[in-house]
């Protein structure tokens, strides 16, 4: 099956300064990259997703980039903020909607 | 995003007693819906894929007489742990996908269920 391996686990940054987690996949049948916002205690929130027809999409300060060929993908948050804080997830899926989620990284920006 | 609504956010229960999770799509349809489980910690775990009017397709590992799925509706999926125990305590998070700008899967609030 399909395994997501995401980096780094934690990740502390300064305010307004950027953060990027990667994450890499092994089922080169993998067409469809998701990334989740995960707050204590709640559900995971889709941030920004990725398909591989496409190598970077961007929404306001966050950014997801695909390297088809090297199996990676990345989330770049720019101009980091306080509520950015939280449980980045990143996932994988051959379209059909069970995604493989990485482990997790934790963001924490500081004031 | 579209919106899934999971009801109740936590339960405690008595060892031994079964405990049912619900899990809604508000104001769109699907047919498919899927299970999560996840650990303190760690990540989200797909444990089955709710089918509307047919059975539910479980992942290895999980056993199917303990976590029983019903998706009676286009609408509605639930999930029952039956006789909890305190191992099964965890987050359980539904999804459901949605046409909403492509396909995409959104995540209900999730159930904290704590097996006494």
């Amino acid at each position: 099956g399909e395994n997501v391996e995401q980096h780094p686990s934690t990740l502390s940054v300064q305010e307004g300064d950027s953060a990027v987690i990667k994450c890499t996949y092994s089922d080169s049948a993998s067409n469809y990259f998701p990334w989740y916002k995960q707050e204590l205690g709640k559900g995971p929130q889709l941030i920004i997703d990725i398909r591989s027809n496409v190598g970077e999409k961007k929404d306001q300060r966050i950014a997801v980039t695909l390297n088809k060929t090297a199996k990676h993908f990345s989330l770049h948050i720019t101009e980091t903020q306080p509520e950015d804080s939280a449980v980045y997830f990143c996932a994988a899926s051959r379209g059909d909607y069970k995604l493989s989620f990485g482990a997790g990284t934790t963001v924490t920006v500081r004031a | 995003g579209a919106v899934v609504s999971q009801h109740p956010s936590w339960v405690i229960c008595k060892s031994g007693t079964s405990v049912k999770i619900e899990c809604r799509s508000l104001d769109f349809q699907a047919t498919t819906m899927f299970w999560y489980r996840q650990f303190p910690k760690q990540s989200l775990m797909l444990m089955a894929t709710s089918n509307e009017g047919s059975k539910a397709t479980y992942e290895q590992g999980v056993e199917k007489d303990k976590f029983l799925i019903n998706h009676a509706s286009l609408t509605l999926s639930t999930l029952t742990v039956t006789s909890a125990h305190p191992e099964d305590s965890s987050f359980y998070i539904c999804s459901a996908p949605h046409r909403q700008g492509g396909e995409k899967l959104f995540f209900g609030s999730g159930t904290q269920l704590s097996v006494l």
